[in-house]
């Protein structure tokens, strides 16, 4: 079955440092792997994208993350935490289904704070 | 600037009433779809849409309904709404396979 699993519903790290919102996915096939945030009372917007070449992917507000096929993870990263940052973060994989190969499969989401 | 307008962003209706929500797009992409977003259960796909008048059920299609008359438009009806459908919905689109998908911003649907 494919799935998206982002194993930590929140995650607190303080002004400064380095973050990190997990996300590991199972789907047949090589995956399109996306991240999106959500800020509240807004839509998703879009961070990045992995669909092929470097590992390491860069995105909007300075964002990044790491495709690591071995560990089917997609691991979002930033290197100094912004209390700006504090949001919803989604991880999604396009999934490979008969006739709607436009499909995202979701994580449930991570909620992020960023203590001052 | 590339957008995904949808209308209205809050609606209150009655048990009953049928309501519709509209979703825009204005960067020509053949895919859209609907979504749903409930706490602890993620973003639900409701009905997606291939193209013009080639629309399909999602995980979540019960008690929905969508027309695709023109490549832009795709709203959501809602025939005979009730109080489990009381959530926040989006509209996206997206182009090709490997592209991403852009989110309107919203509707916070309750159903009394």
């Amino acid at each position: 079955a494919q799935s998206v699993a982002q194993p930590e519903d929140q995650v607190n790290v303080a002004e400064g440092n380095p973050l990190t919102v997990k996300c590991t996915y199972s789907v047949s096939g090589n995956p399109y792997l996306f991240w999106y945030v959500q800020y509240p009372n807004r839509g998703l917007q879009f961070l990045l994208k992995y669909i092929t070449g470097d590992n390491l992917v860069k995105g909007s507000y300075g964002f990044e993350a790491e495709f690591n096929k071995s560990q089917t993870s997609f691991h979002l990263k930033k290197p100094s935490a912004l209390v700006s940052d504090s949001a919803l973060y989604f991880c999604a994989v396009r999934g490979y289904n008969a006739g709607n190969n436009r499909k995202l499969i979701w994580g449930l989401g991570t909620s992020l704070a960023v203590n001052p | 600037e590339a957008q995904v307008t949808q209308n209205p962003r809050y609606l209150i209706t009655v048990t009953g009433k049928k309501l519709t929500v509209t979703c825009s797009q204005n960067m020509n992409h053949e895919y859209m779809s609907w979504y749903r977003q409930d706490p602890g259960l993620g973003l639900r796909q409701i009905y997606y849409s291939m193209n013009v008048e080639v629309t399909d059920k999602g995980d979540v299609p019960e008690g929905y309904k969508v027309s695709r008359k023109e490549k832009r438009n795709f709203p959501l009806i809602l025939e005979s709404p009730s109080p489990n459908q009381t959530s926040l919905y989006f509209c996206a689109s997206s182009g090709r396979e490997n592209t991403e998908a852009f989110f309107g911003q919203g509707t916070r649907l309750t159903v009394v």
